[in-house]
């Protein structure tokens, strides 16, 4: 079973409007959670890195949320963009491993829409 | 910005070939990494290597191989490529040292494998 699950795994949304992906995981402890976006051909960009102490982090339209107890992160879009269209990837980082232990969810595939 | 750059964006190769992917990052970063990436499952490593000469296998390192004889080179080695290696190749850097960075990928390298 995978250790990072992202829902849902596709969405479809006007411009303009707002949607929020959702990340569960069980890695624990934990010592990070990242989200990048990864556009159609092209490598991941981070968006936001949380530490296990942190409950939000924004980057412009982009926010991400982070509740530790029920370990569940959200990434909030906020007025989306054409070129919001991309794959949203979770990513967790547990404590006490090195940089190559991460484990990546399948990630969301969002399409905005004019 | 950290740039990582892959040498080829599309690569077709038939089976029983020699493969070389290579990845070159401008950072000075001691850790570099290659994922592949296949529709519906997460990033998947298959090796890491945190200094000059020094690697570590990852989760699927079986028919690969890998060279870091310069700092900022890390070549992927495909010794007799196979049709199940046909993926998207994906290489990334971090700093050594600094655990909550996020990884810089690069665009990615489409390998087939006829």
């Amino acid at each position: 079973k995978n250790q990072v699950e992202q829902s849902p795994q596709s969405l479809i949304i006007l411009e303009g409007k707002n949607c929020t992906l959702q990340c569960n995981y069980t890695v624990s402890p934990f010592s990070n959670l990242r989200w990048y976006k990864q556009d159609t051909g092209r490598g991941p960009v981070s968006l936001t890195i949380m530490t296990f102490s942190e409950n939000t982090k924004s980057n412009g339209r982009y926010t991400a949320t982070l509740d530790a107890d029920t370990k569940q992160s959200s990434l909030h879009i906020t007025a989306s963009q054409l070129s919001d269209s991309a794959s949203y990837i979770c990513v967790v980082s547990p404590v006490g491993t090195g940089a190559n232990n991460l484990f990546f969810g399948t990630g969301t595939r969002l399409t905005v829409i004019p | 910005d950290v740039k990582v750059t892959q040498s080829s964006r599309y690569l077709v190769k038939r089976t029983g070939e020699k493969v070389f992917l290579e990845c070159v990052q401008d950072m000075d970063h001691e850790n570099m990494f290659w994922y592949r990436q296949d529709p519906g499952l997460g990033l998947r490593l298959i090796y890491f290597s945190y200094d000059v000469k020094m690697k570590e296998k990852g989760d699927i390192p079986e028919g690969y191989s890998v060279s870091r004889e310069k700092k900022e080179r890390f070549s992927l080695i495909l010794e007799s490529a196979s049709t199940n290696q046909t993926s998207m190749y994906l290489c990334a850097s971090t700093p050594g040292g600094v655990f909550n960075q996020p990884q810089h990928f690069g665009d990615g390298t489409r390998l087939s494998i006829l």
